[in-house]
């Protein structure tokens, strides 16, 4: 199975500096057929279902702000908030979708308001 | 409007058994892959198992095989997953998600309690 690390755990950041998340694979996510990374990052509100952020490791799904953005390939991904908001508190969570069974995420970032 | 309506969860004892439905609308169920996440409490999301659009393919986290059964019913725009052998370790908030690969749309979820 494909093991999906992140890191931190959690951070707490200013309303308007910059969050970053980090996920790491246990192996290559980098399809040779497309020549993509299969990587998707969620967002995911108390008392409200997970929200699919972006896709392909850096596609953003439409209508999910342009302060979120998604890099990386291989084994080491990002999900940058470049100005953050109060709204954005959350946990997110980065998946792989390169192998199935299982498909797998990471074990989930906490982002606060400091 | 996509709509994930999930039914069927409940406290259940060991070793028993509930069958979750997922009610689709709003697109058209047989042009998509499908899948179950769960969430168990305090703890991160968990794909369980996914179906291919004509139910011809299924797959399942090791952990559930050979006890949770993935089907469809295109025609009736509904998602199903039998759970057999309910463990403690199941208990957990079970969502209905569209795709295999990456889950766009999700539903609120149903809540499945395994205890004595």
């Amino acid at each position: 199975d494909i093991v999906m690390t992140q890191s931190p755990d959690s951070l707490a950041v200013s309303v308007g500096e910059r969050a970053t998340i980090n996920c790491k694979s246990s192996q290559s996510l980098l399809s040779s057929s497309n020549n993509k990374n299969c990587l998707a990052w969620y967002q995911h509100k108390p008392g409200q279902p997970p929200k699919l952020l972006i896709s392909w490791a850096s596609t953003r799904e439409s209508g999910v702000p342009d302060r979120f953005s998604g890099s990386g390939s291989g084994t080491e991904f990002t999900l940058t908030i470049s100005s953050l908001q109060a709204e954005d508190v959350a946990v997110y969570y980065c998946q792989q979708c390169y192998s199935t069974p299982p498909r797998t995420f990471g074990q989930g970032t906490r982002v606060e308001i400091k | 409007e996509v709509q994930l309506v999930e039914s069927g969860g409940g406290l259940v004892q060991p070793g028993g058994s509930l069958r979750l439905s997922c009610a689709a609308s709003g697109f058209t169920l047989s042009s998509y892959w499908m899948s179950w996440v769960r969430q168990a409490p305090g703890k991160g999301l968990e794909w369980v198992a996914n179906v291919k659009e004509d139910g011809s393919d299924k797959y399942y986290m090791d952990s559930v095989k050979g006890r949770f059964t993935i089907s469809r019913d295109n025609a009736k725009n509904s998602l199903y997953l039998q759970m057999n052998s309910l463990r403690a370790e199941d208990t957990a908030l079970y969502y209905c998600v569209t795709g295999g690969s990456w889950f766009k749309y999700w539903g609120q979820g149903t809540l499945v309690t395994v205890s004595s």
